[in-house]
């Protein structure tokens, strides 16, 4: 069974400042897939970014980047120069085999002035 | 290229009464996912289908849920009759096949069960 836990139910950062969204993941398959969605009040779920479980280095898209330590399993979500428009809920997910997705309970995040 | 598309955006509808949600995926995605999100929690996965077939729906409430896609393209999910648990957003997402694949959501069906 694959379990993932987000512990923060909500952050708040200042505008231009990183922060950094905790995802640990449990699972027994060898080959997995570690996913990030934005979630904005509108309520569609946006692909951020993907790290695999073989994969060498970190993952980046843009502003966020992907904090992968395999032994400690955990991936966590680094935003960098918070924006306003990242206000939303995110979540991290799990892929295993057979491709089923399994999502965190969300980190609401609010970026302020 | 298109992305997911769900209908309808939101249905409010009583109890014991039926709804069917309809979605049509990403063009060449061979699987589509429904999930169902509470108020306050993340998603999870009713029923999933490669092609025409069913890959997962373990957790799908069969007694009330059915969900289709026979022409391995487009997807319904009726629920008959609704329950006030119902209550929530429906999404639909879709993806290629294999682990690295991401899976693509539509903006969803909020479902309101008075």
């Amino acid at each position: 069974a694959q379990k993932i836990t987000q512990t923060q139910p909500g952050m708040f950062v200042q505008e231009k400042e990183a922060v950094t969204l905790d995802c640990t993941y449990d699972t027994s398959d060898p080959s997995y897939g570690l996913f990030w969605y934005k979630q904005p009040s509108s309520g569609e779920m946006i692909f951020l970014i993907y790290q695999g479980s073989y994969d060498q280095q970190n993952a980046t898209e843009g502003r966020y980047s992907l904090n992968f330590q395999k032994a400690r399993k955990s991936a966590n979500l680094v935003i960098s120069a918070s924006q306003l428009g990242d206000s939303a809920m995110y979540f991290c997910a799990m892929k295993g085999g057979g491709n089923k997705l399994t999502f965190g309970t969300g980190t609401q995040l609010k970026v302020e002035l | 290229e298109a992305g997911v598309a769900q209908s309808p955006r939101y249905k409010i509808i009583e109890k014991r009464q039926s709804v069917a949600f309809w979605c049509n995926p990403i063009s060449g995605h061979a699987t589509l996912y429904w999930y169902q999100q509470i108020l306050g929690q993340g998603p999870k996965l009713l029923i999933q289908f490669q092609n025409n077939g069913v890959v997962d729906d373990s957790q799908l409430p069969k007694d009330r849920f059915s969900a289709e896609r026979l022409k391995g393209v487009d997807s319904t999910l009726k629920i008959q009759p609704a329950k006030l648990e119902d209550s929530a957003v429906y999404l639909c997402a879709s993806s290629l096949v294999g682990v690295r694949e991401t899976q693509y959501f539509g903006p969803g069906t909020r479902l309101l069960v008075l």
